[in-house]
């Protein structure tokens, strides 16, 4: 049974860099896609973006000039940094494992979530 | 993007009932449909993909159909630990989308 276990974010002041990191224990880190989602305070899920098993990424539009995903292979772990946050960019942020269905990927396990809340 | 469209926002039932949700694209997805589960302050949990395979561990009460723009969940007996919000998710082309979620209540 995979687990994703993630850290970082906090507290950060407008402008500043968010910073998140998600581990995988128990499972194949090879042939999925990992990527990450947010929930701001009270509202609906937001798919930031993923990257593949080919090392390829897709982010979305919304976020894309301040987004990167990485991947560190070595250690099982994948990272999200979101640069110049606003207060808008205060959410819960979920990392997120997508396994293959038909010519794409579902999710199918999730980190349990991590607090950034920016404000000055 | 793809625009999806949940309804209804929120619903009220009780334990035994049988609920169904439904989720429209606003374009053809085919298959391409996924149903999360969040209770309050956890995080999501995956129910569904290809718009009616459970995902393993998920109870056979949960059932999804659907192809196209039109999908539906269907929960068949409600229990206590489903008065969640379940949203529907499109992953069949960037950026994916949600749904804005329905919130089942007691």
């Amino acid at each position: 049974q995979v687990q994703l276990q993630q850290w970082g974010a906090g507290l950060l002041k407008p402008s500043e860099t968010l910073s998140l990191t998600c581990a995988v224990y128990g499972g194949s880190f090879s042939g999925y896609s990992w990527g990450w989602i947010r929930q701001p305070p009270g509202k609906g899920l937001e798919w930031i973006g993923e990257i593949n098993h080919s090392g390829g990424t897709n982010y979305n539009p919304s976020l894309k000039s301040r987004v990167s995903i990485l991947v560190d292979t070595s250690k099982n772990q994948f990272s999200l940094k979101v640069t110049s946050v606003t207060a808008a960019d205060t959410a819960v942020y979920y990392c997120a494992r997508g396994r293959r269905s038909g010519d794409s990927t579902a999710v199918d396990s999730w980190g349990q979530g991590a607090l950034a809340t920016v404000t000055s | 993007d793809i625009q999806m469209t949940q309804s209804p926002s929120s619903l009220s039932a009780s334990v035994g009932d049988r609920v169904t949700i439904t989720c429209r694209a606003s374009q053809d997805i085919s298959n391409y449909l996924a149903w999360f589960q969040q209770r309050p302050g956890k995080a999501p949990k995956s129910l569904i993909f290809g718009a009616s395979s459970l995902q393993s561990g998920v109870p056979s009460r949960f059932g999804g159909s659907g192809s196209g723009t039109d999908f539906t969940l269907i929960i068949s007996s409600l229990q206590p630990e489903d008065f969640a919000t379940y949203y529907c998710q499109q992953y069949y082309s960037y950026p994916r989308t949600f749904g804005q979620g329905t919130r089942l209540e007691l």
